[in-house]
């Protein structure tokens, strides 16, 4: 069995400081794991993807996430936010690396000016 | 490119009614899902499809309905539909067996009254 855990609904950051997105996952096998940027009223983009390469992985628009099997944890960073990075956030595994996926239930960013 | 295109964008129903929330994309992918995103519950999958002539059921599959008579368009049917199913639908797809990465469309949000 699979499952993911974003450990915050919502986060708040002002601009310009960094952002911490936590999520942990459970999976019988070594997973594929990603995140997904949803901005409002939008559909989901891929920002960054781990399949078993580099533990650093390195995403879109300044994003990366670093993979620690030993803490099963995925979290996601960036060193400054930006106005525009204010969306909806969604962790994902998927066991076989395929589109068998398994969602979390989503971390809210918001951007303070 | 157009991707992944959903329509209607907008739909309200009464309980009991049917309708169909078609789904296209210009990609080639095999591989073509639904999903229902419902707030603090993440996306979870309804029906999929690995190629045209084939579907299969997801994790919350009852009261939906699907077909894949070509590469390009995989619907949706709602047969009777039920309060329940007010919710903002995803359609998505990726090139089976690649790199797990999903295209979505834009979501077509139903409200059931």
């Amino acid at each position: 069995a699979q499952s993911v855990t974003q450990l915050d609904s919502h986060v708040s950051v002002s601009e310009g400081t960094p952002v911490l997105l936590r999520c942990n996952y459970s999976s019988s096998y070594s997973p594929s794991l990603f995140w997904y940027v949803q901005h409002p009223n939008k559909g989901l983009q891929l920002l960054l993807k781990y399949t078993s390469a580099a533990t650093l992985v390195k995403g879109i628009n300044g994003f990366e996430a670093e993979f620690k099997k030993s803490e099963t944890s995925f979290h996601l960073t960036k060193p400054s936010a930006h106005m525009s990075d204010a969306a909806e956030y969604f962790c994902v595994v998927s066991p076989f690396g395929n589109e068998k996926l398994t969602f979390g239930t989503g971390t809210r960013l918001t951007i303070i000016p | 490119n157009a991707g992944v295109t959903q329509t209607p964008k907008f739909q309200v129903l009464k309980t009991g009614q049917s309708m169909t929330l078609q789904c296209a994309q210009d990609m080639n992918h095999e591989y073509m899902s639904w999903y229902r995103q419902d707030p603090g519950m993440g996306l979870r999958l309804i029906h999929y499809s690995v190629g045209a002539g084939i579907t299969d059921q997801g994790e919350v599959p009852n009261g939906y309905n699907v077909s894949r008579s070509t590469t390009e368009d995989f619907p949706l049917r709602l047969l009777s539909a039920a309060p329940s199913q007010t919710s903002v639908y995803f359609c998505a797809s990726s090139s089976y067996g690649g790199t797990g990465e999903l295209f979505f469309g834009e979501g077509s949000r139903l409200t059931v009254l």
